[in-house]
């Protein structure tokens, strides 16, 4: 089964960029049976959708977000990565790493998670 | 945006009782619905997907299904370990969202 890992800095300042690596193992993020997606949580409140990755490196954010959000991948590393600019307080949360499966007659949203990791922003 | 309106927010249940969690979508998104159990501190679990499907794994207790427009889980007799969060989140059409959050307390 596949392992997913969030990893980055912990403090981010306000108005300058988070920035969040998921790395992959057991799947390949380029494979065709896969999509990948970041969602978040802000301390105390429910989830969030924050965007999603397709295999072939195709983005789809969260139009709340669009303006902000990158999401990208290196497949050489299989990671996948998310950039989130002019961050303020109301970014801080847990943010996860996820995994969709792509079956024949839809698909099966977030079947595998990373542990999440907390991004706090502040001074 | 499509928005996802669960209830309750909070039930408090014991152990072996029968419980219903309903989630409601502001616009049609046919069958586009999953579940999810999170513990605290814990990343959640998916539990159901496609309104019914039960991931593999997950106990026969769990159940999905939909009645006119609200979605419903069901846990057929509570267990200690079902004391959790439950969210709900269509996947039928972007943004993807999700439910509020039931959270299943002791009573």
């Amino acid at each position: 089964q596949p392992q997913l890992q969030e990893s980055g800095p912990g403090l981010v300042k306000p108005s300058e960029t988070l920035s969040l690596t998921c790395t992959v193992s057991g799947d390949s993020i380029s494979s065709s049976g896969y999509h990948w997606g970041w969602l978040r949580q802000p301390p105390g409140k429910w989830l969030e959708w924050v965007g999603n990755i397709y295999y072939d490196g195709r983005p789809h954010y969260n139009s709340s977000l669009e303006s902000r959000v990158t999401i990208s991948r290196d497949t050489s590393k299989n990671q996948f990565s998310l950039k989130l600019s002019s961050v303020t307080a109301a970014d801080t949360a847990v943010y996860f790493c996820a995994r969709i499966k792509i079956r024949s007659s839809g698909w099966t949203p977030f079947d595998y998670w990373g542990q999440g990791t907390l991004v706090t922003v502040s001074s | 945006d499509i928005q996802m309106t669960q209830s309750p927010s909070t039930l408090s249940a014991s152990v072996g009782d029968r419980v219903t969690i309903t989630c409601r979508a502001s616009q049609s998104i046919t069958s586009w619905l999953a579940w999810y159990q999170q513990r605290p501190g814990k990343a959640p679990k998916l539990l159901i997907h496609e309104t019914s499907t039960s991931e593999s794994g997950v106990p026969s207790r769990f159940s999905g299904g939909v009645s006119g427009t609200e979605f419903t889980l069901t846990i057929s007799s509570l267990q200690p370990d079902d004391f959790a969060t439950y969210y709900c989140q269509q996947y039928s059409t972007y943004p993807w969202t999700f439910g509020q959050g039931t959270k299943v307390e002791v009573k």
